[in-house]
């Protein structure tokens, strides 16, 4: 099993709905991260988390919002999609902050 | 503007010669550098990383230079083979954050 799973894989959906991204890990680390890949520009940084109580926005947090339900559960939310939020989106976790992170496999994301 | 670039979108290398990824920043925070591997439908992977302090770090057939003075580093991969073709991304972290170059697609030919 892998250590860090995001669920849906894939998934399309249409302008204006909300989405929910869903990230878990067995790898008992405290932080927590999200990023969105696109072509060209690498992965941005969306959010992240040291600990259950800690939330924090990244380079470009407009537009999603998180929740981190357990030390091992980080969701992430599109409240209103747009097309411009058609990515790939990772999920990691780190044992410390700015050392190797972990990735799980990503989902794809598609607004229409 | 991009804090950490990867100019060269792709590289294609014969199988058994050197591979040379290469990666630039403009932040002097930078502290620590890794490099991570993709494949298509997965996650990136850790490869190997660097402390700022050092100049150079060697894992097997990756080592990674940096060169502070005119904040480079690169990647090279001896002797390259095909299973190592992937996207490579570099990575740079300040404070508690990584930031990411574009990415590099490295096609090793048999």
């Amino acid at each position: 099993d892998a250590d860090v799973t995001q669920t849906p894989r894939n998934r399309i959906t249409k302008t204006g709905k909300r989405i929910m991204l869903e990230c878990s890990q067995t790898k008992g680390h405290d932080r927590m991260y999200w990023y969105r890949q696109d072509p060209g520009l690498g992965l941005r940084l969306i959010y992240y988390s040291f600990d259950v109580k800690d939330i924090n926005k990244g380079e470009i947090s407009d537009g999603y919002s998180v929740s981190r339900q357990a030390q091992a559960k980080f969701s992430l939310s599109l409240e209103s999609a747009i097309p411009n939020q058609t990515a790939l989106y990772f999920c990691a976790t780190s044992e410390q902050a700015g050392t190797s992170q972990y990735f799980g496999a990503g989902t794809r994301l598609s607004v229409l | 503007d991009q804090q950490v670039k990867q100019n060269s979108p792709s590289l294609s290398v014969q199988e058994g010669r050197i591979s040379i990824l290469n990666c630039d920043y403009t932040n002097s925070m930078f502290d620590y550098f890794l490099w991570y591997k993709k494949y298509p439908a997965e996650g990136p992977t850790f490869l190997i990383s660097i402390s700022s302090i050092k100049d150079k770090n060697e894992d097997g057939r990756f080592t990674v230079f940096l060169n502070k003075s005119a904040k480079h580093l690169s990647l090279h991969i001896v002797p390259s083979q095909p299973g190592d073709s992937a996207v490579y991304f570099c990575a740079a972290r300040s404070g508690n954050m990584l930031t990411f170059g574009g990415g590099t697609r490295l096609m090793v030919k048999p």
